[in-house]
């Protein structure tokens, strides 16, 4: 069973604070990853995208993969009260072009 | 340019009746998506369509379910004989390719409640 991994938090970080969410998938082969925000009621939003190793920034948003540990990371900077939401995980398994979604974490930012 | 568009927004059925959700991707895309997300769960895919080609029906929970896609663009997602457990939003997405790095879109979704 190919499996993607998310703690489902929640996960309680203060205003301007740097909020690290975390997700790990099973299948070794695994070629892209995607991070989701979708706000309660919401459909999910892509964040950005990663496909190799090392990071990846776009604003207050940086996207960590690493391939031989089989984790992938969001790091939000300057955390707001307006990016309290879940984040979800995708994975695209080797030889799939239907991504495997992580159930997601449950961010909350407080003022 | 639009986004991906889903109708009705909600859709409130009795138990037995059949209903029909409808999907129209971003233009361009050739690959289209369906999922359900049900209350405090994941994504779970159903159906998946890539240009001509048949369709990815692996994730279909019953053959009470089926979805169309007409001239390579709009779908259709029908559910007959519809059951409580149903209830559930319907997501679809669309994406430029169904290749690994090619980025879904989701639509706004349609919340379907099956009294």
């Amino acid at each position: 069973q190919k499996e993607v991994e998310q703690n489902s938090g929640p996960l309680s970080v203060p205003e301007g604070a740097i909020a690290s969410l975390n997700c790990t998938y099973s299948d070794r082969g695994s070629q892209s990853f995607f991070w989701y925000r979708q706000y309660s009621g919401k459909s999910p939003e892509l964040i950005m995208s990663i496909y190799s190793n090392g990071d990846k920034e776009d604003g207050r948003f940086t996207a960590q993969l690493n391939k031989a540990s089989q984790y992938v990371s969001l790091l939000i900077r300057d955390s707001q009260p307006s990016d309290s939401a879940t984040y979800l995980c995708a994975v695209n398994m080797w030889g799939s072009y239907i991504p495997t979604f992580g159930r997601g974490t449950s961010l909350i930012v407080h003022p | 340019g639009a986004g991906v568009s889903q109708s009705p927004s909600n859709k409130v059925t009795e138990k037995g009746k059949d209903v029909e959700l409808r999907c129209d991707p971003i233009s361009g895309h050739t690959a289209l998506y369906w999922y359900r997300q049900s209350l405090g769960q994941g994504l779970e895919f159903l159906i998946y369509f890539q240009g001509n080609s048949a369709p990815d029906k692996s994730g279909l929970p019953s053959d009470r379910f089926s979805a169309e896609r007409t001239g390579g663009s709009v779908s259709t997602l029908t559910i007959q004989r519809t059951q409580q457990e149903d209830s559930a939003v319907y997501l679809c997405a669309s994406s430029l390719r169904a290749g690994v790095y090619d980025e879904q879109f989701f639509g706004p979704g349609t919340r379907l409640t099956v009294l």
